[in-house]
């Protein structure tokens, strides 16, 4: 199985502030790389697909980069609305998901 | 619009047999690289997971839950079900159902949460 490991587990953040999330793959993934937004009590949201492309309807100021073993998830300036957990996912060999980031108001 | 919407049981026994059934619209499973996959989250925990199916009627489960779980379709009705024998207060989680276009799932459920006890 590939394994996702995120890092950091949780992360405190202020309104306006330039946020960047890592995901590691325990092997080459190319780009088969996805990213949701989960906010309490409700099912997770497509934010980036393929790595680095932008899911309609998703504000530019979420962004994705990366390949190989090495992800990264920038939210240029954090608005209210984006305090909630993100999952990396790599859907290379089945589908595997990371274990999660809380993004919490600082 | 692409809604999906899972139904089942909520509250399950150990060694049980859990069904669920994922009815969507809005698209058709018969339509070439579309799929359903079902993931499920254990309460406060990360999120797993457990079977995919694609128009072809290709199957794919978590190596981990294999043995325990069964996928199938039916087109003509807009229904995908999963079938997890032997369940027990482990499984107990909110169980999602997502439209699955190439490698990504990005149309999804409101969830239903299944409670394992005796």
């Amino acid at each position: 199985d590939i394994q996702m490991t995120q890092s950091p587990s949780s992360l405190s953040a202020s309104v306006g502030d330039r946020v960047t999330i890592t995901c590691r793959a325990s092997q080459s993934i190319s780009s088969y790389l996805n990213w949701y937004q989960q906010k309490p009590g409700k099912a997770p949201k497509l934010l980036i697909y393929a790595a680095s492309s932008l899911q309609s309807g998703v504000p530019s100021r979420f962004s994705g980069s990366g390949s190989g073993t090495d992800f990264t998830l920038t939210i240029s300036s954090l608005q209210p609305e984006d305090f909630a957990t993100y999952y990396c996912q790599q859907s290379y060999s089945t589908i595997t998901f990371g274990q999660g980031t809380r993004l919490e108001i600082k | 619009q692409i809604t999906l919407k899972e139904s089942g049981p909520t509250l399950v026994k150990p060694t049980q047999t859990l069904t669920l059934t994922c009815t969507f619209s809005g698209f058709s499973l018969s339509t070439s690289g579309v799929g359903v996959g079902w993931i499920r989250q254990p309460p406060g925990k990360a999120l797993e997971w457990l079977a995919l199916i694609y128009w072809d009627d290709d199957k794919r489960y978590s190596p981990s839950l294999k043995s325990r779980l069964t996928i199938t379709k039916d087109t003509s009705k807009n229904q995908v079900v999963l079938t997890m024998t032997n369940m027990d207060p482990v499984d107990t989680a909110t169980y999602y159902c997502a439209h699955v276009t190439t490698d990504f799932l990005d149309y999804w459920g409101q969830g239903t949460l299944v409670t394992v006890s005796s």
